[in-house]
């Protein structure tokens, strides 16, 4: 299995401040990595795909980059409604054979906790 | 807007099988692929497999011995059967829908709130 870790594990900002969460892969995954926005209770939310896409809706504060091993979350002026869990995922593995028999694992990082500081 | 609801038991016993299901509204299930992730308490997200539309089942390899999915089109739902259930199977269980981009970048991009299982006796 691919095997993803973030730094930091949390984080403690203010509104307006720029925060950048790191994510990587112990194997070059090219750009098949999602992020994504956790809040205990409500559905999660799908931020950034393919490294650097902004997925529909989400705002413009989050921006997304990277490639190979290495991957950025960036978020600029925070605001109360991004004090959350972020997470990324990789994407790379499997190949969508549809074969079956076929296996999948599709591996998170263990998550960033941005909170109020 | 699409929405998904998850529903299941609540709680079950060890050894005893887990059977989940994911309501889907707003939209049909196909052409999507559906997932399931689950969240022990304390710690992080663990993939358990996805399902396509057509019924064609990848799970994670370490949960493939004791895992079925299933897509019921008509009555747009899908379902997760976890048999063989321990302590360590208990968490938040969430479904979401995947997609592709052009055929390639995978991302789930519909959530459901989760449904909390304990196992226990």
């Amino acid at each position: 299995d691919i095997q993803m870790t973030q730094s930091p594990p949390s984080l403690s900002a203010s509104l307006g401040d720029r925060v950048a969460i790191t994510c990587r892969a112990s194997q070059a995954i090219a750009t098949f990595l999602n992020w994504y926005q956790f809040k205990p209770g409500r559905a999660p939310k799908l931020l950034i795909y393919a490294a650097s896409n902004l997925h529909g809706g989400v705002p413009s504060r989050f921006r997304g980059s990277g490639s190979g091993t290495e991957f950025t979350l960036t978020i600029t002026n925070l605001q109360p409604d991004d004090f959350a869990t972020y997470y990324c995922q990789q994407t790379y593995n499997p190949p969508f054979t549809f074969a079956p028999g076929t296996t999948s694992a599709l591996t998170f990082g263990p998550g960033t906790k941005v909170d109020f500081k | 807007q699409v929405q998904l609801q998850e529903s299941g038991p609540g709680l079950v016993k060890p050894s005893e099988t887990l059977s989940l299901t994911c309501s889907v509204s707003g939209d049909s299930v196909n052409p999507y692929y559906w997932t399931w992730v689950r969240q022990p308490p304390g710690k992080g997200l663990e993939w358990i497999g996805y399902i396509y539309y057509s019924g064609t089942a990848s799970p994670n390899p370490s949960l493939k011995s004791r895992v079925t999915m299933s897509v019921d089109r008509y009555n747009h739902q899908v379902s997760l059967t976890l048999r063989s259930v321990t302590a360590a199977d208990t968490g938040v269980y969430f479904c979401a829908r995947g997609d592709r981009v052009n055929f390639s970048h995978f991302y789930m991009d519909v959530w459901g709130k989760g449904t909390t299982v304990t196992v226990s006796s």
